[in-house]
């Protein structure tokens, strides 16, 4: 069975920028998250969707957006990179979005240049 | 609130010894507390999770033990192997859903 898949796993881009990153859940799962994890820290929250619907926004500027798809997957959209926006960004995948076990894709690795 | 804080930063063990992370958690209203591994380059994989209803919680050679009163919990690595060097992070989550995590410790066990 597939797990979270995500893509592009690497990508670059300059500065002023917008980047538009991929995320297919586990098959069955109907709630996707979205993480950012700068080097040498913890990931951030960023977005959370269950059933199409945002059921949670982190403490990110409106740059960051995101929506999810009737099949599940969703897409996290940045715009008007920065410098400090490279970074990890995880998607990760449960079946409710609350009180169960969250997992994650290998992750799409963002530098902005 | 929502901060969790997890101690050491770093940690080094001898291969066959055991790997103690601490975590502390202000959010009283988390009920979730899970545990992932995080190789370089890689997303993080769920090792093991907890409720505040029990006080311990072993798989294999992992265990978390879980201080309600204190509002703390540790991850102890038993025989700890070279495989096993990676990051590991702590979480909460509560009703949101939404995970918490801790800054991470990077386990290096020496062979």
């Amino acid at each position: 069975d597939a797990g979270v898949t995500q893509s592009p796993t690497h990508l670059i881009k300059t500065r002023g920028q917008h980047v538009t990153l991929r995320c297919s859940p586990i098959s069955g799962h109907k709630s996707v998250s979205w993480y950012q994890q700068v080097l040498g820290q913890g990931p951030q929250f960023i977005f959370q969707y269950y059933e199409k619907e945002e059921r949670g926004r982190g403490n990110f500027p409106d740059r960051f957006s995101a929506r999810q798809f009737p099949n599940y997957s969703s897409e996290l959209n940045v715009n008007a990179l920065l410098l400090g926006d490279s970074a990890l960004y995880l998607c990760a995948s449960s079946f409710l979005g609350v009180g169960t076990e969250a997992f994650f894709g290998q992750g799409t690795r963002l530098t902005v240049v | 609130q929502q901060q969790v804080k997890q101690s050491p930063q770093s940690l080094i063990v001898q291969k066959g010894g055991i790997s103690i992370i601490n975590c502390a958690y202000e959010n009283t209203a988390f009920d979730y507390f899970p545990w992932y591994q995080q190789f370089p380059g890689k997303g993080p994989a769920l090792l093991i999770a907890i409720r505040p209803d029990v006080s311990e919680k072993k798989e294999g050679r992992f265990t978390i033990s879980f201080n309600k009163s204190a509002k703390q919990f540790s991850l102890h690595i038993m025989d700890s192997q070279p495989g096993d060097s990676a990051t590991y992070f702590c979480a909460g989550s509560g009703n949101t859903g939404k995970l918490i995590f801790g800054q991470g410790t990077t386990l290096q066990v020496k062979p």
